[in-house]
């Protein structure tokens, strides 16, 4: 099955800064890259997703990047502001419509 | 909003108890799929369904069963409780390879 490791499990920045939180998987043959955000006690929000057809997708002040070669992913957040604070899990699987594997989540802190 | 619907919100239950989640997944979506998140086990696939037949199975233990109805909701059934069930149990939905939308889940309480 597919192992996934996140990177770093916790994150403190500052309001305005950038993020980067990465995603090594094993499987090769996953195409499927979603990123959710879950706050506390809350249901995981899909944010943004890329295939492997793509290297680049972003989304205002969102981007995920793949690197199907090394296979890792990475979501990148800039101008954070205190509402990203949260905790962010990908699940690369081997296509959409397959059962997801987490990886271990980041907790992001963005202070004021 | 996702969609996706899950009753009840919080379940408090005793050990040896049987309980009952219901999700109804998004109108026109097909698979519903099934969570657990524990704080020592992150969130883990238990099993899926498409169309009212079982998809794909996961780490679901032999006391948890489920099934997806022909009006496609579906129910998971957790029988013979403990502790260790307590968790957040949520169900995702989606067209056959789509994406997954998350329901509210059901905060379980075994005490």
């Amino acid at each position: 099955g597919e192992n996934v490791e996140q990177h770093p499990s916790t994150l403190s920045v500052q309001e305005g800064d950038s993020a980067v939180i990465k995603c090594t998987y094993s499987d090769s043959a996953s195409n499927y890259f979603p990123w959710y955000k879950q706050e506390l006690g809350k249901r995981p929000q899909l944010i943004i997703d890329i295939r492997s057809n793509v290297g680049e997708k972003k989304d205002q002040r969102i981007a995920v990047t793949l690197n199907k070669t090394a296979k890792h992913f990475s979501l990148h957040i800039t101008e954070t502001q205190p509402e990203d604070s949260a905790v962010y899990f990908c699940a690369p699987t081997g296509r959409a419509g397959n059962m997801l594997t987490f990886g271990g989540g980041t907790r992001l802190m963005v202070k004021p | 909003d996702s969609g996706v619907t899950q009753t009840p919100k919080h379940l408090i239950t005793a050990t040896g108890q049987r309980v009952t989640l219901r999700c109804s997944p998004r109108s026109g979506d097909l698979s519903v799929y099934w969570y657990q998140q524990s704080l020592d086990q992150g969130l883990q696939f238990l099993i899926q369904y498409y169309n009212g037949e079982e998809r794909a199975k996961g780490n679901i233990l032999e006391r948890f069963s489920a099934q997806q109805f022909p009006d496609l909701h579906s129910e998971l059934n957790l029988s013979s409780l403990e502790l260790g069930d307590s968790a957040l149990y949520f169900c995702a939905s989606s067209v056959a390879g789509d994406t997954q939308y998350f329901g509210p889940g059901t905060r379980l309480t075994v005490l």
